[in-house]
């Protein structure tokens, strides 16, 4: 079973600051990894999927990188409507998906 | 539009049964595997099982295998999971989501496990 950790597991921003997010896969899941971005009450967003490429509709201040083992999501400038629960997805071996724990981005 | 909808959750006991449903539409459904991701309340996102497009192939995760059957009607454009044994533990929202197009999310259906 492939076990995906994220950190850190709660991260305080400031507005207009950057962000940046990490995911570790116990194992190679090559680029099948994509980011979602969750708010309270809503299902998951896709924002990242392929490790890098901006789903369709997400701003360009979202970019997201690795391969292998190590990924990171990075936003760039922060604004009020991205403070969410953001989570990590390998998809390598579907059906069966593996989630991070996902990562609290709270307004400092 | 691609749409997935979710319905059948309620409040059940602790060893009761329940079937969800999963509408689709707006794309093929029959060419594309199926998943049910579940959340606890205040905890994160889990995978519950998979079906393939056919539906001649079914995943579990360990939490819920023998207890819960996935399966699909292609003709209805609808995906299943029946769940038995119900454990307080299965309290979550239930969501199917398009294993391939992965921005594909139903909105959730929500299941209550308790006495």
């Amino acid at each position: 079973e492939i076990v995906m950790t994220q950190s850190p597991a709660a991260l305080s921003v400031s507005p207009g600051e950057r962000a940046t997010l990490s995911c570790r896969a116990s194992q190679s899941v090559s680029s099948n990894l994509a980011w979602y971005q969750q708010k309270p009450g809503q299902a998951p967003r896709l924002l990242i999927y392929g490790a890098s490429t901006r789903a369709t509709g997400i701003p360009a201040r979202f970019s997201g990188s690795g391969s292998g083992t190590e990924f990171t999501l990075t936003i760039s400038s922060l604004q009020s409507e991205d403070f969410a629960v953001y989570y990590c997805l390998q998809y390598n071996n579907w059906p069966q998906w593996t989630f991070g724990q996902g990562t609290k981005v709270e307004i400092k | 539009e691609v749409q997935l909808v979710e319905s059948g959750g309620g409040l059940v006991q602790p060893g009761g049964s329940l079937r969800l449903s999963c509408a689709a539409s707006g794309f093929t459904f029959s060419s594309y595997a199926m998943n049910w991701v579940r959340q606890a309340p205040g905890k994160g996102l889990e995978w519950v099982s998979g079906v393939s497009g056919s539906g001649g192939g079914t995943y579990y995760a360990d939490s819920v295998k023998g207890r819960f059957t996935i399966s699909r009607d292609n003709s209805k454009n609808t995906l299943y999971l029946q769940m038995n044994s119900l454990r307080a533990e299965d309290t979550a929202v239930y969501y199917c989501a398009n294993v391939q197009k992965l921005s594909v999310w139903g909105k959730g259906t929500t299941v209550t496990v308790s006495s």
